[in-house]
């Protein structure tokens, strides 16, 4: 049973335009939302997060929207670039034993063409 | 941030045999944790281990299978015993960030492939 579910395996952008990455979870009680960067022989490395009670996180060209009620968020990339494409992983965490335990979707490839 | 190292980096083994896999941080950390990433799918957390104590597993996950050591703050093991095909993966380790939403810190991973 999948808490975080990428449905898109794979995305192509053109550089420049906007890159739209989708996530959706069924539990409720997920405290925060992150998403991570993966490049082939990296291990994954954190891009930006937002809290639940929050509904958008902007940083540079990088902005996360979470609509809590679809259990449903997203990533935007603006402007696209190259060195963008990487596999990304939504994952959600809540605290469990005193610390914030992430589930992790399956990942969107995402490859941007110059 | 934390700086990660893992080794061996990747490995090709035999079924029936084990493999040791080391993680190493360059800095004190209470909690490391350890994930497992088969093809296609998404990172699965195995275990949680703090400097002292018994890992914590997550449910599919056993101790005999899994056994993992954490001698001090900075460095922890992650066996993969008796293996079969079906334990090929990525192994990752990881630590966790001091920020309140607290984003992890991975390792590079060790890609294991069992024949």
């Amino acid at each position: 049973d999948q808490q975080v579910k990428q449905n898109s395996p794979s995305l192509s952008v053109q550089e420049g335009r906007i890159s739209i990455l989708n996530c959706d979870y069924t539990n409720s009680m997920f405290d925060y939302f992150l998403w991570y960067k993966k490049y082939p022989a990296e291990g994954p490395t954190f891009l930006i997060s937002i809290s639940s009670i929050k509904d958008k996180n902007e940083d540079g060209r990088f902005t996360v929207f979470l609509n809590k009620s679809a259990k449903h968020l997203s990533l935007h990339i603006v402007p696209s670039q190259p060195g963008d494409s990487a596999v990304y992983f939504c994952a959600a965490s809540r605290l469990s034993g005193g610390s914030y335990i992430p589930t992790f979707g399956r990942g969107t490839s995402l490859i941007v063409h110059p | 941030s934390a700086v990660i190292s893992q080794k061996p980096s990747r490995d090709i083994c035999q079924r029936g045999t084990s493999l040791t896999i080391q993680c190493q941080v360059d800095s004190q950390v209470t909690m490391m944790f350890w994930y497992r990433q088969q093809p296609g799918q998404s990172l699965t957390l195995i275990a949680t281990a703090n400097q002292g104590s018994e890992a914590t597993y997550e449910s599919g996950f056993v101790i005999d299978k899994f056994p993992i050591s954490r001698p001090n703050l900075t460095f922890s093991t992650l066996t993969v015993s008796n293996m079969s095909p079906e334990d090929s993966s990525i192994y990752l380790c990881s630590v966790g960030g001091r920020e309140a939403y607290n984003e992890q810190f991975f390792g590079p991973g060790t890609r294991l492939t069992v024949l």
